[in-house]
């Protein structure tokens, strides 16, 4: 069955450090992968994606993200951190072969990243 | 920029009243989706349609809960009657060449 693990409940950064989001997945094939955010009594805005190519994927406000096959993880990483990317980050799996073309994607629990002053 | 519409962003409501959400997919999405987040936790999946038809409704608790999408446009995702443990946030979503676009949510507490 199609899972996302997201181990950290809550990560902690001092602004202007470099932050992780960790993430690891599982699926039968090959899969798409995808991180979301959600700003506190907001939707969930799409921040970068995993198809296919080059296993380090650039996405928006500066985020990016490292698929990992051998170790199934797709890590969020910023090299600067901003008290303002404070939210929490969700993580994401679709599995293209077993969801029939349907796009169904399956979220982690999330991650509250705290970027401190 | 067209946005994912939902309405209402907070119900309020009483144990064994029914209530209803409401969303309107970005134009031309055939894909909506409706999922559920419990504080502190992932959305979850509670019914996903292709234009008018379901294309899974695995975790939706039919007993309680329906959803419909008539004219493959918005859609309505109702619960009757509400128990404490439906409190949580309804999200909508459409999608388009594999990615999702969220509404800002329905947030219902269950009194």
């Amino acid at each position: 069955a199609q899972s996302v693990a997201q181990p950290e409940d809550q990560v902690n950064v001092a602004e202007g450090n470099p932050l992780t989001v960790k993430c690891t997945y599982s699926v039968s094939g090959n899969p798409y992968l995808f991180w979301y955010v959600q700003y506190p009594n907001r939707g969930l805005q799409f921040l970068l994606k995993y198809i296919t190519g080059d296993n380090l994927v650039k996405g928006s406000y500066g985020f990016e993200a490292e698929f990992n096959k051998s170790q199934t993880s797709f890590h969020l990483k910023k090299p600067s951190a901003l008290v303002s990317d404070s939210a929490l980050y969700f993580c994401a799996v679709r599995d293209p072969v077993r969801d029939g073309g349907y796009n169904k994607l399956i979220f982690g629990a999330g991650t509250r990243l705290a970027v401190h002053p | 920029e067209a946005e994912v519409a939902q309405s209402p962003r907070y119900k309020i409501t009483e144990k064994s009243q029914a209530v209803a959400f409401w969303c309107d997919p970005i134009s031309g999405h055939a894909t909506l989706y409706w999922y559920r987040q419990i504080l502190g936790q992932g959305p979850e999946l509670l019914v996903q349609f292709q234009d008018e038809s379901v294309v899974d409704d695995s975790q939706l608790p039919k007993d309680r809960f329906s959803a419909e999408r008539l004219k493959g446009v918005d859609s309505t995702l109702k619960i009757q009657p509400a128990e404490l443990g439906d409190s949580a946030m309804y999200l909508c979503a459409s999608s388009s060449r594999g990615e999702l676009f969220f509404g800002e949510g329905s947030r219902l507490t269950v009194l």
